[in-house]
C-alpha cells in the first residue's frame, strides 16, 4: 500500500515564474491536507480539501495561491507570480474522516 | 482556536537514556486528538504516537510512550532507551475532528553516542 505520493521533490523557479505541486492521497483516503513549513520553523496549516471541495481554506494566502482535488487525479496546489518568500517545504497529507494523517516525502520550492 | 506550546526547543540526551519531551495546548473541546510527529534530517514527517482524548490510558508504541493529563492539558512524550536514530525536530500536534492539525513550533532532540 503506497504511502502519500508528491512531487516534484524539488523544484526551483525564478520571481513571476508559477509553481504547480502535486499530491497523491493513499489509497482510501478522501481527505487532503496542505501545510507549509518555512525554514527553521514547524508546520502552518494551508487548505483542506476533499474531492472536488475545499472544505478549509482558511490558512491559505488570499493571492497567488490556489488548490483543487478534483474527481480523477491528484490534489494540486498552484502558486503564481512566485516570490522569494514562498520559498520553504510543502507538506501534503491524507486521511480518512477521523484518522491519522499521513504525510508524503514534501516538495522543497526554492524561488530565485 | 487551538494552540500547542513546546517550550523546549533543544535537547540531547546519551544513547541508552530516556527523555521526556513536553507539549501543553489549549482548547475548549472534549473530544480531540493529540499526536506526536518525529521530523529527522531527511524532512519526512513521520507519525510517532497517537493518543485520542477520550481514552483514559495512555498510549504506548514500543520505546514511546505519553503522559496525557486532560485536566492539564498535557501531552508529554517519552523516549526510553534513546537511539542515535532518534535524533530528530519533534512536533507536538493537536487536531479536533476531521480539521487541520495544529502544531507546537517543534523541538530539536539529539542522541549523543
Amino acid at each position: 500500500n503506497a504511502g502519500v505520493m508528491q512531487n516534484p521533490r524539488h523544484l526551483v523557479r525564478r520571481r513571476g515564474q508559477e509553481a504547480r505541486l502535486r499530491c497523491s492521497p493513499m489509497k482510501g483516503h478522501s481527505h487532503v491536507y496542505w501545510y507549509r513549513q518555512l525554514p527553521e520553523e514547524g508546520l502552518k496549516f494551508m487548505v483542506y480539501l476533499q474531492k472536488e471541495n475545499i472544505i478549509d481554506e482558511s490558512g491559505m494566502p488570499k493571492e497567488r495561491f490556489s488548490a483543487e482535488f478534483p474527481k480523477e487525479g491528484p490534489s494540486i496546489l498552484r502558486i503564481q507570480q512566485v516570490v522569494r518568500g514562498d520559498s520553504a517545504a510543502y507538506f501534503c497529507a491524507s486521511s480518512t474522516f477521523t484518522d491519522t494523517q499521513y504525510f508524503g516525502p514534501g516538495t522543497r520550492l526554492t524561488v530565485l | 482556536a487551538q494552540t500547542v506550546t513546546q517550550s523546549q526547543p533543544e535537547m540531547s540526551v546519551q544513547e541508552a537514556e530516556t527523555v521526556t519531551l513536553s507539549c501543553t495546548y489549549d482548547t475548549s473541546e472534549s473530544n480531540y486528538y493529540l499526536f506526536w510527529y518525529k521530523q529527522p534530517p531527511s524532512r519526512q514527517m513521520i507519525l510517532v504516537i497517537r493518543q485520542e482524548a477520550y481514552k483514559q490510558q495512555n498510549a504506548t508504541e514500543n520505546r514511546f510512550s505519553v503522559n496525557f493529563q486532560k485536566a492539564a492539558k498535557s501531552f508529554s512524550l517519552k523516549i526510553s532507551d534513546s537511539q542515535l536514530g532518534d535524533t530528530a525536530m519533534y512536533f507536538c500536534a493537536f487536531r479536533y475532528g476531521s480539521e487541520k492539525l495544529v502544531f507546537g513550533k517543534g523541538m530539536k532532540l539529539t542522541v549523543n553516542p
